[in-house]
């Protein structure tokens, strides 16, 4: 089944620690986007990648960074996570239109 | 500064009756609504959707209803099931840059049907 895979689903680490979460793709898809989502909160739109084009949201914090080396894959990067980054992180595709198809995401602790 | 709103963060029906689920926003350029579905440990799964030129999109059980005057839309489904317990996340897109269209989500509705 073509499908977004998030990995890993849960990820710890140490405050100041930087982290990495991956996502993969099969969809084939030219868009991929990196939410934030934080308890009982909305999604909320930290960047995406249009083919190889970067889109960062304007209050997206410096801390996070995103890596995309081919259509399938695309890194989120946080380089120096403090408690407040603990949330639930989710990777959408699309094809460029309004549909998006998420993974399961990945939930990050930071200690 | 919340543009899409969703102001009932539980709902709870019985099972075969209507459920609805409601959903406002203020950004008059969101010309495409969605809703998506999320079961817990598992992310979004789009469910239905409906663009700004049509007042109703039905498919199945699941019927969503725009108000562009009044900048709200609504999520019925009929008859609802158990398994329609989730949480309901109502999305809308429209006025974006750099290619690739960006959602703007509600804080979501968890729905509980109930035997």
């Amino acid at each position: 089944d073509a499908m977004v895979i998030q990995n890993p689903r849960y990820q710890v680490t140490q405050f100041g620690k930087p982290v990495t979460l991956s996502c993969s793709q099969t969809l084939n898809h030219n868009v991929m986007y990196w939410y934030q989502q934080k308890s009982s909160q909305a999604p909320k739109l930290l960047f995406h990648y249009y083919d190889k084009d970067f889109n960062n949201e304007a209050d997206t914090p410096d801390n996070f960074q995103s890596r995309r080396p081919n259509t399938s894959f695309c890194f989120l990067d946080i380089r120096s996570p403090g408690l407040g980054d603990a949330a639930m992180y989710l990777c959408a595709t699309s094809r460029g239109g309004n549909i998006q198809y998420f993974g399961a995401g990945t939930r990050l602790s930071v200690l | 500064d919340q543009q899409v709103k969703q102001n009932s963060p539980s709902l709870s029906v019985q099972e075969g009756r209507i459920s609805i689920l409601n959903c406002d926003y203020t950004n008059s350029m969101f010309d495409y609504f969605l809703w998506y579905k999320k079961y817990p440990a598992e992310g979004p799964t789009f469910l239905i959707s409906i663009s700004s030129i049509k007042d109703k999109n039905e498919d199945g059980r699941f019927t969503v209803f725009l108000n562009k005057s009044a900048k709200h839309l609504s999520l019925h489904i009929v008859p609802s099931q158990p398994g329609d317990s989730a949480v309901y996340f109502c999305a809308a897109a429209g006025g974006g840059t750099g290619g690739g269209n960006k959602l703007t989500f509600g804080t979501g509705t968890q729905l509980k049907v109930e035997l």
